[in-house]
């Protein structure tokens, strides 16, 4: 099945600095979802993107869509202390299945104040 | 709105147990679905729903049954609960309406469960 990599695993910030991360895949994907994760709560959207080389913004997130189409990143300016928590990516294809996402195994995010 | 809900929030079962977990959205999807959550796993899809009255198996889908008898609603089910099943459970919602609405999953606070 597909697969996807996350990375990195994990990150360990000063408060102020920024961040970047990313998902590659073994397959096209046609949509890349980013998704934080705040500890006991569920996945909360972040950011959608739908075309090849899109890039878009969330306040002081931002999030591009690969030319490839095999991989995303995203990028956190000026962190800040609720930051911390995981980032999820997740990506999805039109061919058959096309409302299930294959998600990557996140990157955990903490941030020193 | 409430979004998506879950009940119960947390569980401990005996091996062998069974118990259902409730997923409810008020946001009128078409679509739910119903993942796993273990470290270093990431989150993996165990059924899902295309619409009232209809289920599919999604990425690991043993010892566990769904239904979905309310657009509403979608149940989990675990008949004789073991160990292995020990994890969080979240359940989510998506749109139908256009290929680009359908992707957006929203998701529910997650259902704690231990299985001794």
């Amino acid at each position: 099945g597909q697969q996807l990599n996350q990375s990195p695993q994990s990150m360990f910030i000063q408060e102020g600095e920024d961040v970047s991360m990313n998902c590659t895949s073994s397959s096209i994907f046609n949509t890349w979802l980013w998704y934080k994760q705040d500890p006991g709560e569920g996945p909360v959207l972040l950011i959608a993107l739908y075309k090849a080389g899109e890039l878009t913004s969330n306040g002081r997130l931002t999030a591009q869509f690969g030319t490839t189409r095999k991989d995303s990143f995203l990028n956190i300016s000026a962190s800040i202390p609720s930051d911390v928590g995981i980032y999820f990516c997740a990506g999805q294809n039109s061919g058959g299945s096309n409302y299930k996402l294959t998600f990557g195994k996140g990157t955990l995010l903490t941030v020193n104040p | 709105n409430a979004g998506v809900t879950q009940t119960p929030k947390f569980r401990v079962l005996k091996t062998g147990q069974s118990m259902t977990l409730l997923c409810a959205q008020d946001m009128n999807h078409e679509y739910m679905y119903w993942y796993r959550q273990d470290p270093g796993m990431g989150l993996r899809l165990i059924h899902y729903s295309v619409g009232e009255g209809t289920t599919a198996k999604g990425e690991v889908p043993d010892g566990y049954n769904v239904s979905r008898l309310k657009k509403q609603n979608f149940l989990l089910g675990l008949e004789s609960a073991a160990p292995s099943q020990t994890s969080v459970y979240f359940c989510a919602s998506s749109y139908s309406p256009g290929p680009r609405a359908a992707n957006e999953q929203f998701f529910g606070p997650g259902t704690r469960l231990t299985v001794l």
